[in-house]
């Protein structure tokens, strides 16, 4: 059975710190999305990765395909990051399955 | 880069009635587009696949007579929730393929009253 699992389910971060979440998942992809979704459930697409590693601002994304292992980094985290961070993994069958989210809350 | 743009971004109807999302990929083609659904608390779960002139493929569980989807053009896939009632109420999203990648609509917050 193909499952995406994401860690941690919570996290609470002083504002400043860096937050790493992490995903795994089982088997091979064509391609794994992290997707940000504010409280009202607006979604963001952050990035759409197949391998190495890619940054924009203070959002860094890396995949080791090896490892079946996707990280989100965020530098100098930010009260206005709070919100939950989803992975999608995109399989050769040609279907999207979602991690379970991990929700984030940056305190000032 | 790809953009997927989805409408409207919340909706609001009564009991009875039905409601169109809409899920247009921008600036380019997608032959298949792809509808996903989240219950509170829970993950998003795909319902549908849409392939551009032909019948939707539902995943199991999903009424097809309920969760019209259309998708007419390379550009545009349309879900209708027929006789919404509150336990339609969701967050409902899109996303359109382009070659190995897919990309993701805002996503629509429906509230059926």
């Amino acid at each position: 059975k193909n499952e995406v699992e994401q860690s941690p389910q919570n996290l609470t971060a002083q504002e400043g710190e860096f937050i790493t979440i992490n995903c795994s998942y089982s088997v091979g992809i064509s391609a794994l999305h992290w997707l940000q979704q504010h409280p009202g459930g607006g979604i963001v697409s952050l990035f759409m990765l197949s391998s190495g590693k890619k940054k924009h601002g203070r959002l860094i994304a890396t995949i080791n395909i090896q490892e079946k292992h996707s990280s989100l980094h965020i530098t100098a985290s930010h009260p206005r990051d709070s919100a939950v961070y989803i992975c999608a993994v995109r399989f050769s069958y040609d279907k999207v399955i979602f991690g379970p989210g991990t929700s984030l809350s940056v305190i000032p | 880069g790809a953009v997927v743009s989805q409408h409207p971004s919340r909706v609001i109807c009564k009991s009875g009635t039905s409601v169109k999302i809409e899920c247009r990929s921008l600036d380019f083609q997608a032959t298949t587009m792809f509808w996903y659904r989240q219950f509170p608390k829970q993950s998003l779960m795909l319902m549908a696949t849409s392939n551009e002139g032909s019948k939707a493929t539902y995943e199991q569980g999903v009424e097809k007579d309920k969760f019209l989807i259309n998708h007419a053009s390379l550009t545009l896939s349309t879900l209708t929730v027929t006789s919404a009632h509150p336990e339609d109420s969701s967050f409902y999203i899109c996303s359109a393929k382009q070659g190995m990648f897919a990309f993701f609509g805002q996503g629509t917050r429906l509230t059926v009253v």
